[in-house]
């Protein structure tokens, strides 16, 4: 079985650009969250979505934005970028709202 | 003080040691416990999921927690060199979505 697909698994973007990430959850997992983590520090939680819906959303600034589509496949989407959003961005999947998440390799991204 | 402390390390000990991992935690909504592996450059891989306070065991590992002093730990009998990873503390409330991680505590093991 596959696990969580994300991609890109790197890129690199310019300060002030839009970037888009994209995660396929395990077949059957209907939730996907997203976390971003910095380096040297634990993931942080920045959105969750639910049956196509969001259920929750981290401290992070309106430039963050993300859907979840019918086959429950799901965008991150981030705006005008700075440099502080260098990070890995990690999408996770679970079976139901609040199960066990498992989590995909992530994207790399480098804002430069 | 931050939610989840966890001791980032570096920890390093020698091949078959037993390895003693702790997190402790200031919210006592949180209910549900999860231990992360996560190599370099890679997504956290789950390791335990425990809900209630005593011990559970999974091969080598044990995830340990205790509720009433808010402190949770992850015993790894006989490392391997291949244990070398950060090991991600993680928990979240009851009905919550939200995982809340430590910083993580960075092990090598040496052969």
């Amino acid at each position: 079985d596959a696990g969580v697909t994300q991609s890109p698994t790197h890129l690199i973007k310019t300060r002030g650009q839009h970037v888009t990430l994209r995660c396929s959850p395990i077949s059957g997992h209907k939730s996907v969250s997203w976390y971003q983590q910095v380096l040297g520090q634990g993931p942080q939680f920045i959105f969750q979505y639910y049956e196509k819906e969001e259920r929750g959303r981290g401290n992070f600034p309106d430039r963050f934005s993300a859907r979840q589509f019918p086959n429950y496949s799901s965008e991150l989407n981030v705006n005008a970028l700075l440099l502080g959003d260098s990070a890995l961005y990690l999408c996770a999947s679970s079976l139901g709202e609040w199960t066990e998440a498992f989590f995909g390799q992530g994207t790399r991204l480098t804002v430069v | 003080q931050k939610e989840v402390e966890q001791d980032p390390g570096p920890l390093s000990v020698p091949e078959g040691a037993i390895v003693s991992l702790n997190c402790t935690y200031s919210n006592s909504a949180f209910q549900y416990f999860m231990w992360y592996r996560q190599y370099s450059r890679k997504g956290p891989e789950l390791l335990m999921y425990t809900y209630s306070s005593g011990n559970k065991e999974d091969g080598r590992f044990t995830a340990q927690v205790d509720k009433s002093s808010k402190y949770i730990s992850l015993f790894i009998r006989d490392s391997q060199p291949s244990d070398s990873a950060t090991y991600l503390c993680a928990m979240k409330g009851a009905g919550s979505y939200q995982l809340t991680f430590g910083k993580g505590t960075k092990l090598s093991v040496i052969p």
